[in-house]
């Protein structure tokens, strides 16, 4: 079985910190991706990438940056915190070969911006 | 640029009745991919069902089938002989058919609740 794992499942953070979401996957999948997921909003796409040190920018990308050193992992960063990044944050990686590529999700990141 | 509705933001049904949950989208690709995820409460969002746009064949994965009308642009899910465990948030996505961009487009969900 596919497994995404994220580094904290709750997270508190005061507003202009620095913020790092930790996504690892271990079925050698050359895509991930961070989406967050707000109530009545649904799934927003932050940031993919397709490769190692590759990425590319989703609809929300403002406040937010990307780092994937190695191929399992994806890192997510809030250069300065804000109260309006409150939200949760899922981590996914997929297969590119397989055509019908199927997203795995992880179990997700709540995080709370005081 | 694709949009993914699900103009329900919630329904409840009997356990043992059926269930449909709408979704509509709109896309000018001839060619893609719509699947239903299942998000149970405090889990993993998790695939039930997908449907290659090129199929005229609904998909159907055990008590899940969708009914897929690409001219109307509808993809519904349909669960049967629902049980407890089908409470959850249910979302409605969609990707083109080609290109390194696997990006997924999500509808806003629907939150299931299950009557016993």
């Amino acid at each position: 079985d596919v497994k995404v794992t994220q580094s904290s499942r709750y997270l508190v953070k005061r507003t202009g910190e620095k913020v790092f979401l930790e996504c690892v996957q271990d079925m050698d999948h050359e895509n991930m991706f961070w989406y967050r997921q707000d109530p009545g909003l649904g799934l927003r796409l932050i940031y993919f990438s397709y490769d190692v040190k590759m990425k590319e920018k989703g609809d929300i990308p403002e406040g937010y940056s990307v780092s994937r050193e190695k191929k399992e992992r994806f890192s997510l960063i809030l250069e300065s915190a804000s109260t309006n990044q409150t939200s949760m944050y899922l981590c996914a990686s997929s297969l590119r070969r397989q055509t019908q590529e199927t997203q795995y999700f992880g179990p997700g990141t709540r995080l709370l911006v005081l | 640029a694709q949009t993914v509705t699900q103009s329900q933001p919630e329904m409840s049904v009997q356990e043992a009745e059926t269930v449909t949950l709408s979704c509509t989208y709109d896309t000018s690709e001839s060619d893609y991919y719509l699947f239903w995820y299942k998000q149970p409460p405090s889990r993993q969002m998790i695939l039930v069902i997908r449907q290659e746009a090129y199929k005229q064949q609904n998909a159907t994965e055990n008590r899940f089938s969708v009914n897929f009308q690409k001219a109307a642009k509808s993809f519904s899910l349909k669960i049967s002989d629902s049980q407890l465990g089908d409470a959850a948030m249910y979302f409605c996505a969609y990707r083109i058919f080609t290109g390194a961009n696997s990006k997924l487009t999500f509808g806003k969900g629907i939150t299931l609740s299950v009557r016993p």
